[in-house]
């Protein structure tokens, strides 16, 4: 069992380009999401997903893309990525949004200059 | 607005004694509080859940209490070890179908 992989683990960009982080699980979960961590700042939403279709935004969803096709893949867009989108970003599902534990991907380190 | 503090200095503990870090928040009134585990450059790890109608819950060395009149949770770890050293966060959610918020995390190093 894989559960969530992230890919990739370090990417620098330069101000104005676009990536995707990808991001997959194998475990069958529904509800899929994803964060950002910058120092002292704790984990930020950025957006979710309750199941294949269906998104919607968190906290902090400026500058992000997000797509559910299928139940296992959650990619996030960076449309033009800016220095302020330097962070780590961390993908998580669950089997629910709240009430249940969320397992982590190991994260991508993103640097922007 | 919502708001979630942790310990935000480091706690330093000697190994062997406990060790009890600190969850409050604001503005908020959760039905679920959860508590993680990070480890330098890894995911956050799924230690314990809390529903609002629990006071208490353990697992092994590991005891959390909700407190939903303090708005407060403690996360306390008994005969702590180095191995226990890492960064602990909580997190809330309003309900089962709601998104979680997390805490910016404590940071906990415990010596030998």
């Amino acid at each position: 069992n894989a559960g969530v992989t992230q890919t990739p683990k370090f990417q620098v960009l330069k101000t104005g380009q676009s990536m995707t982080l990808q991001c997959a699980q194998d475990m069958n979960h529904e509800y899929m999401s994803w964060y950002r961590q910058d120092p002292g700042m704790g984990l930020r939403l950025i957006h979710y997903s309750v199941g294949a279709g269906i998104t919607d935004q968190g906290e902090v969803p400026n500058g992000y893309n997000v797509s559910r096709s299928t139940t296992e893949d959650f990619p996030l867009r960076l449309l033009s990525a800016a220095p302020s989108q330097t962070s780590v970003y961390f993908c998580a599902s669950s089997y629910g949004p709240g009430g249940t534990e969320a397992f982590f991907g190991q994260g991508t380190r993103l640097t922007v200059v | 607005s919502q708001k979630i503090e942790q310990n935000s200095e480091a706690l330093n503990i000697q190994e062997g004694k406990t060790a009890t870090l600190t969850c409050n928040y604001t503005n908020y009134s959760p039905a679920y509080l959860q508590w993680y585990r990070q480890d330098p450059g890894r995911g956050p790890v799924f230690l314990l859940l809390i529903r609002e109608n629990e006071k208490e819950k353990r697992k092994e060395r590991l005891k959390v209490t909700f407190d939903t009149t303090l708005k407060q949770s403690l996360f306390h770890i008994t005969a702590s070890q180095p191995a226990d050293s890492a960064t602990y966060l909580c997190a809330l959610a309003k309900s089962s179908a709601s998104k979680i918020i997390f805490g910016s995390g404590t940071r906990l190093s415990i010596r030998p």
